[in-house]
């Protein structure tokens, strides 16, 4: 089965230092998205991009956060400075919008990502 | 953002007992999903539904698109230990591109 890929599984750093998560959609998916999800807040939608464009990153702060897709085989999501409120595990999940037929997001496993 | 009504937000049942959960929105929804996360993983998506009416089943689960496009409710026959973890709905919007709205979750434990 296609799956969505994410690296690191897991990471650990000290605050202050720049955070890169990568995440690889399924092969064919226009549609990409970066979630967040805590204990207290549940899943938080970050970053949404169709056809690579960004085209809702309401949901993410700015001053410290980006999310670029630099091809369409690749999404990044980077924290700079991270902050300890940061920490939380962060999923990419890609699906296919195409008119009226939308195919359901598939998610990755997730960055676990402790900031110290 | 917008958030789905998910309930319950727990459930703690014995194997074998069936198991039933639901989503409620003042939003009209165009398609409703149901995932599952197992501890450590990313949510796997169960079931979707596109239809307002719409029953479909995956093996020992069943949902349903409820008829006014606002709920849709989950069931699971005969749980067993493997069925732990936690359930999400998501409904898709009209005019909303592929971004889902997601329920809070529902946390199922089951009891050998």
């Amino acid at each position: 089965d296609a799956r969505v890929t994410q690296t690191p599984r897991h990471k650990v750093t000290e605050m202050g230092q720049e955070v890169t998560m990568r995440c690889q959609p399924i092969l064919g998916h226009n549609t990409v998205f970066w979630y967040r999800q805590t204990m207290m807040q549940g899943l938080e939608l970050l970053a949404y991009f169709r056809n690579r464009a960004p085209l809702d990153d309401s949901g993410m702060p700015k001053d410290r956060f980006s999310a670029e897709m630099p091809d369409a085989t690749l999404a990044t999501l980077k924290i700079q400075p991270s902050e300890p409120r940061d920490s939380a595990v962060y999923f990419c999940a890609s699906g296919s919008e195409a008119g009226a037929s939308n195919q359901p997001q598939h998610f990755g496993d997730g960055t676990r990502l402790s900031i110290l | 953002g917008q958030q789905l009504n998910q309930s319950p937000q727990s459930m703690f049942i014995q194997e074998g007992e069936d198991v039933s959960m639901n989503c409620t929105s003042s939003s009209i929804f165009n398609t409703w999903l149901w995932y599952k996360q197992d501890p450590g993983e990313g949510p796997v998506l169960l079931i979707a539904l596109y239809k307002a009416g719409e029953l479909t089943s995956n093996g020992r689960l069943t949902a349903q698109f409820g008829i006014t496009r606002k709920d849709s409710f989950l069931n699971i026959s005969a749980s067993i230990p493997s069925d732990v973890g936690i359930y999400f709905c998501a409904g898709l919007l009209y005019n909303a591109g592929n971004m889902l709205t997601f329920g809070g979750g529902t946390r199922l434990m089951v009891k050998p």
